[in-house]
């Protein structure tokens, strides 16, 4: 099946600091959507981009979806202690069913006060 | 709440119990999904659901049994787990455009065979 790539795995950071993390695909996604899962809880989405090259934003969170259609990234801006979390890109891949999702493997965000 | 309730939020059961997951949407979608996410490993799909018929089984174990008796209601019958099975199962929905518009998923139920 379709592979995400997501990177980094993990991040410690202080707060304040400001975050990126990136999906890569082999083939071509038609939507990029970014989720946060909350400990004991389920990913709840933050993102969704529709369009080649589109840039989002939600509060301190910004997005975009990759001019190659096999990318994706999510920034954070000035990390506060409740940014703490895992956070998911997925996608609808071209040419797939609609029905399905794609999701990365996760990367793990740690605020330290 | 994101109109996606799942039941009940912990399960332990023994390898020879019975026992049910429920999920239920309040939204109006009309497909609904079964993942499992283990520690460090990837959200897994079990099982697709669109209008309450079975689009999708990914080679789940026969141990584990959907069942879909309307678009709000999604059930995952277990029975004769293996402690490898302990893991958080999470259901989701989606509406009439699938998952464009990307997935609601519920609070999930961790689940712990012993």
């Amino acid at each position: 099946g379709q592979q995400l790539n997501q990177s980094p795995q993990s991040m410690f950071i202080q707060e304040g600091e400001d975050v990126s993390m990136n999906c890569t695909s082999s083939s071509i996604f038609n939507t990029w959507l970014w989720y946060k899962q909350d400990p004991g809880e389920g990913p709840v989405l933050l993102i969704a981009l529709y369009k080649a090259g589109e840039l989002t934003s939600n509060g301190r969170l910004t997005a975009q979806f990759g001019i190659t259609r096999k990318d994706s990234f999510l920034n954070i801006s000035a990390s506060i202690p409740s940014d703490v979390g895992i956070y998911f890109c997925a996608g609808i891949n071209s040419g797939g069913s609609n029905y399905k999702l794609t999701f990365g493997k996760g990367t793990l965000l740690t605020v330290n006060p | 709440e994101t109109g996606v309730t799942q039941t009940p939020r912990h399960l332990v059961m023994g390898m020879t119990n019975k026992k049910s997951l429920k999920c239920e949407q309040h939204l109006g979608h009309n497909a609904m999904y079964w993942y499992k996410q283990s520690a460090k490993k990837p959200l897994e799909l079990m099982f697709v659901y669109n209008f309450k018929e079975q689009t999708e089984n990914n080679s789940v174990p026969s141990r584990f049994s959907p069942e879909c008796p309307n678009s709000s209601h999604l059930f995952l019958h277990l029975h004769t787990l293996q402690p490898e099975d302990s893991a958080l199962y999470l259901c989701a929905s989606s509406g009439g455009r699938g998952a464009v518009y990307g997935y609601t998923f519920g609070s999930g139920t961790r689940l712990t065979v012993v």
